[in-house]
Parts: C-alpha cells; structure tokens; sequence
C-alpha cells in the first residue's frame, strides 16, 4: 500500500518568509510524528499527534514552529519568518498507534533550504 | 552527556568483513531500542528491534545491555549494499513512544 508521502520534496524560500510542509500519512495511522534533520545528525523530535490533537511539541525549536492535524489524517508543519539556520530536511512518520513497540514509517522528507 | 550517543564513523570494511557498532543510552528507563538504516539523502527505515535476549535476523545481529546502557549491532560478511548510515534509536513511554535517535554511524563496505 501507499507509504507516508510529504509534499513539496524540496523547497527553497527566502529569509523572513513563511512556509507550509505538508504531510500523509499511511491510511489508518493515528500517531503521527514529525522531525528535523540537520546534515550529519539523526533526525530531532519535533511533534507528536494522536489523532487531531498534538499531544507532545516540546520538540519544536520556538514559537515560529506550528503544526496542525485537523482532521486526524493530514498534518501540516508550518514555519513563520524562515531563518537560514531553518534549514534541514523534515521528516514525518506515523505509525498505527504509540505503543512502544510500534514501528514508526518515515516519510521520504522535505529538504527546506531558506536563503 | 547526549541522551543516545554513537561513534559517526565512518567504518570503512572490505566485503565479507564483520563489523560491529555500539550505542550508549543515558536514561536508564528507556524501554524500547532500535536500529534504523538511512541510505543516502533517503529515509530512516528500521531494520530491526532491539530485544534483552538479543535477537538475529540473517546476517544481523541486535544485542542490549541493560545494566551497561548499550545495545549494539553486529553484521557479519557485509556486502557492498549495507553502506549507510545505521541510526540507534530508544523510546520511552509516556502515553505514547517517545524517540530520541542516536547520530548515526555510517559504514562504507569497500570492494
């Protein structure tokens, strides 16, 4: 079946902008994470989802960083006033439910490059 | 001290070679371990759980110790197809799985 897609796969902008990452997860998954990942580092928890509400953010870097999950399926990372230190890919994953066994399927990432 | 440390390599092996890497774990209540493999510019994709018996799956072998707060993978007769970088990952749980990734440890297997 379809794996955890995210959209766009690269996006370059311009310091101060704003931008959206979006994320899809596998179909019936109710966890859902997101991460960042600098050059030569393992990724960095962001978010956590369950369902609609983010039920752990203390991973995102400032109050710039907001995430939504509206109706439980979609999620979308959102960046106010890009800075270049911003730069990273961010990755999602879901996975079926948070048990702690539970694999977690990464999305193929978002490279955000802010010039 | 880092929550989940790793050597970052690179290991540079011949093929066939054993190699073996380790990861360091400093909360003592983690409860879950994993290992993940990232090939480059691609997606962590978890190539296998780390249980207390230690588990083995082909030529890989996952071990943990809790008392020393490490767990560790082994690769025996690597071929040219295991380069990547190889992410260490522990969980707690608090109501869901909390992840912290290691930094991973890229190996190169050399013709």
């Amino acid at each position: 079946g379809a794996g955890v897609s995210q959209t766009p796969s690269n996006k370059v902008t311009e310091k101060g902008k704003y931008v959206e990452l979006r994320c899809d997860p596998i179909s019936g998954h109710t966890a859902l994470y997101w991460y960042r990942q600098s050059l030569g580092q393992g990724p960095e928890f962001l978010i956590y989802f369950q369902g609609t509400g983010a039920a752990d953010d203390s991973g995102l870097p400032n109050d710039r960083f907001f995430a939504v999950r509206p109706e439980g399926s979609v999620s979308t990372l959102k960046i106010q006033r890009t800075e270049r230190g911003d730069s990273a890919v961010y990755l999602c994953a879901s996975s079926l439910n948070a048990g702690a066994q539970e694999t977690q399927y990464f999305g193929p990432g978002t490279r955000l490059l802010v010039l | 001290r880092k929550e989940v440390e790793q050597d970052p390599g690179p290991f540079n092996v011949p093929e066939g070679a054993t190699v073996a890497f380790n990861c360091t774990y400093s909360n003592s209540a983690s409860q879950s371990f994993f290992w993940y493999r990232q090939d480059c510019r691609k997606e962590p994709k978890l190539l296998m759980s780390v249980y207390s018996s230690g588990n083995e799956d082909g030529r890989f072998t996952a071990q943990l110790n809790r008392a020393s707060q490490y767990i560790s993978l082994l690769i025996r007769d690597s071929k040219l197809s295991d380069s990547a970088t190889y992410l260490c990952v522990v969980t707690l749980t608090w109501g869901y799985q909390k992840v912290t990734f290691g930094t991973g440890t890229k190996l190169q297997v050399i013709p």
